[in-house]
Order: C-alpha cells, then sequence, then structure tokens
C-alpha cells in the first residue's frame, strides 16, 4: 500500500539558508499534518492543511511557511535556519472522511541539519 | 492549551515482564491515540480510544481509556526486544491537531 512519501531524506545545510521539505500524502488522504521532532522529544505540532486549506495552527515560527498545492503534495518553506531548527521533520496524512478523529499515518521523515 | 502528560519517561523491562505506561490529562479528552515510534523510526498508530471506560486489546497489548475520560494507558504483557521504541499517547482536538504526550521511551533487557 501507498505510504506517506517525504523528500529528502536527508537535508544538511548552512545558518540563515533556505530549506524545502517536500511531502506526499497517501492517495485521497485530504488532511496533511507537518510535525518537528528535536532529539528525545516528541513530535511538536507545526501546522496542517485540510483540502488544501490552512486548518490548524501550531508552534510553527514565522521564518516557516507551509502550503497544500492542487495535487494535495504539501511543501514546508524554512528560511533562515538555525541551529536549533535541527531536527526531524515529519510529514501525516489522513483522511477526515473515516471519522472524526482519523488515524494519522506518518512519512519516514526529513532529517535536517543545520550547520 | 489542552496537554497530555505521559509517565514514566523512561522504562526498562526485563524481556519476559510486564509494564504500564499511562497517559494524563487535567480536562476531558474526547479521544486517545496511541503512537509506536521505534528507535530511528517514524510514529505508527496502534489504537483509538472514544468511549469512557474503554479497553481494547491488541496480542499482548492492552489500552484503557478511564471512566472520567482524562487518562489513558498501555500495559504491554510479557516484554519482547520487539517492543522497544517510543510510546506516545496523542490527542485529536477539534480541527485538525494531533498533540503528543511527551512519550515513554521503552528498553528491553534480554
Amino acid at each position: 500500500a501507498a505510504g506517506v512519501i517525504q523528500s529528502p531524506r536527508h537535508l544538511i545545510k548552512e545558518k540563515r539558508e533556505t530549506a524545502t521539505l517536500k511531502c506526499y500524502p497517501i492517495p485521497r488522504h485530504d488532511t496533511v499534518y507537518w510535525y518537528q521532532q528535536g532529539p528525545g522529544q516528541d513530535p511538536q505540532f507545526l501546522i496542517s492543511f485540510y483540502e488544501k486549506m490552512q486548518s490548524d495552527k501550531g508552534s510553527i515560527p514565522d521564518r516557516f511557511s507551509a502550503q497544500q498545492f492542487s495535487d494535495y503534495h504539501s511543501e514546508l518553506n524554512m528560511s533562515s535556519l538555525e541551529l536549533g531548527d535541527s531536527a526531524l521533520y515529519f510529514c501525516a496524512s489522513s483522511l477526515r472522511g473515516t471519522g472524526s478523529h482519523p488515524e494519522a499515518f506518518f512519512g519516514q521523515g526529513t532529517r535536517l541539519t543545520v550547520v | 492549551g489542552q496537554q497530555v502528560m505521559q509517565i514514566p519517561q523512561y522504562q526498562h523491562v526485563q524481556e519476559g515482564e510486564d509494564f504500564t505506561t499511562y497517559c494524563n490529562s487535567s480536562t476531558t479528552l474526547s479521544n486517545i491515540q496511541w503512537y509506536k515510534q521505534r528507535p530511528g523510526g517514524h510514529p505508527v498508530f496502534l489504537i483509538q480510544l472514544v468511549k469512557s471506560g474503554e479497553v481494547k486489546k491488541q496480542k499482548r497489548l492492552t489500552f484503557q481509556f478511564g471512566e472520567a475520560k482524562k487518562n489513558s494507558s498501555l500495559h504491554i504483557t510479557a516484554t519482547q526486544t520487539t517492543d522497544v521504541g517510543t510510546y506516545f499517547c496523542a490527542n485529536k482536538a477539534a480541527g485538525n491537531k494531533l498533540t503528543f504526550g511527551g512519550g515513554t521511551r521503552v528498553l528491553v533487557k534480554p
């Protein structure tokens, strides 16, 4: 079965550079989430989209932005990178139509290292 | 905002023994989801509980939702090395925000 695809899997950037992370949700899923997970931490919710519209916003820095495109893939854009942005970034998708609290399917994650 | 707290943060278990991890909230939860994340992996959905006092079992795993819907537990019997990982409880609030607890990191001693 198709899963959530994230690219790239690994990314190394220098401070003050820009990074773009991509996410391809499971086909027909209508909701995409982005999470940031630091070492030894729980995943922190950044932002979510439902049917290509932003639906919820968490602890996402102003330097970050995200959008969901017409083909439902999503991108997380990160500018003016800081050392503290080094983390695992997960994308997840779900299908709201399966229930009021549908399970989220997570991608393999993108490991971002800022040097 | 609504928070879910997990205890213990770490659990060292002898292979074959049982253990329980707990998830607590100061407010009533409409649902609890449990996820497992293996070392170096991504969170994988295990179960969802929505009813007061609900109990669900998956082989050696027993999940329970408290009567007041403010707490939940995951009990694993006869722990195996394959149980290694971090177990997260999470709450799906109205809208699309899935908030995770701090997780319980499980290490199994053979």
